[in-house]
């Protein structure tokens, strides 16, 4: 298996709603990324995961929690989001360790009503 | 100055020529390179990483550092039209806990039939 799989392709939700993204890879990878990404602009990095704890942190609202709950999955959980928070939201997978080379999920596109 | 600076573009080239992007980085410290490719409404896709300085070439692809100069760059010879896309380049620091990605903005690339 060498992707990066990412449920669901499509959200749409309220701002009074919770919700979760996904992300599963199963190529032994120990690191994991979540990014933000508007359109025309690259990808803006939200989290990084090394070796299930959480290593980086840019300084995102606390409306976006992300949890790793093992070497597999990551998740990204939704609070209280804002319409400025629409945008594609994109999962990627590294071998932990000397900032090796990142394999990008399909990403879950989200919209905030 | 960007962390990461790219020619937004467009760059536009006959089908068969050489296409040249370019990317410069501010950080000294910064240890691999990456030039991602993407399509409208799709995720990143890995072209080259480069750790090195000098060339590397893969296929149709080569990739120059210069770490003095803090400049990346990646040729495409024999240029398609299904190279049309944005590249984005991607450098990787030591920041804290981790590895930190920054993405340049992209350059827009057409290659005409």
């Amino acid at each position: 298996d060498t992707e990066v799989t990412q449920t669901p392709k499509h959200l749409v939700m309220g701002m009074t709603n919770k919700k979760s993204l996904k992300c599963e890879q199963h190529m032994g990878h120990r690191a994991m990324y979540w990014y933000k990404q508007k359109a025309k602009k690259p990808p803006e990095l939200m989290f990084v995961y090394s070796y299930e704890k959480l290593s980086i942190n840019e300084s995102v609202p606390s409306r976006f929690s992300p949890e790793c709950p093992n070497s597999s999955l990551l998740n990204l959980h939704l609070h209280a989001l804002q319409p400025e928070d629409s945008a594609l939201y994109l999962c990627a997978s590294a071998l932990a360790g000397v900032g090796n080379e990142q394999f990008f999920g399909p990403g879950t596109r989200l919209t905030v009503l | 100055q960007k962390e990461v600076e790219q020619n937004s573009g467009p760059l536009s080239v006959p089908e068969g020529a050489i296409a040249s992007l370019n990317c410069t980085y501010s950080d000294r410290g910064s240890q691999s390179f990456f030039w991602y490719r993407q399509y409208s409404g799709k995720s990143p896709e890995l072209i080259m990483f480069i750790y090195s300085n000098g060339d590397k070439e893969d296929g149709r692809f080569t990739a120059q550092l210069n770490k003095a100069s803090q400049y990346v760059s990646l040729l495409i010879r024999d240029s398609q039209p299904s190279d049309s896309a944005t590249y984005l380049c991607a450098v990787n620091s030591l920041r804290g806990g981790g590895f930190k990605t920054i993405f340049g903005a992209g350059t827009r690339l057409f290659v005409k039939a």
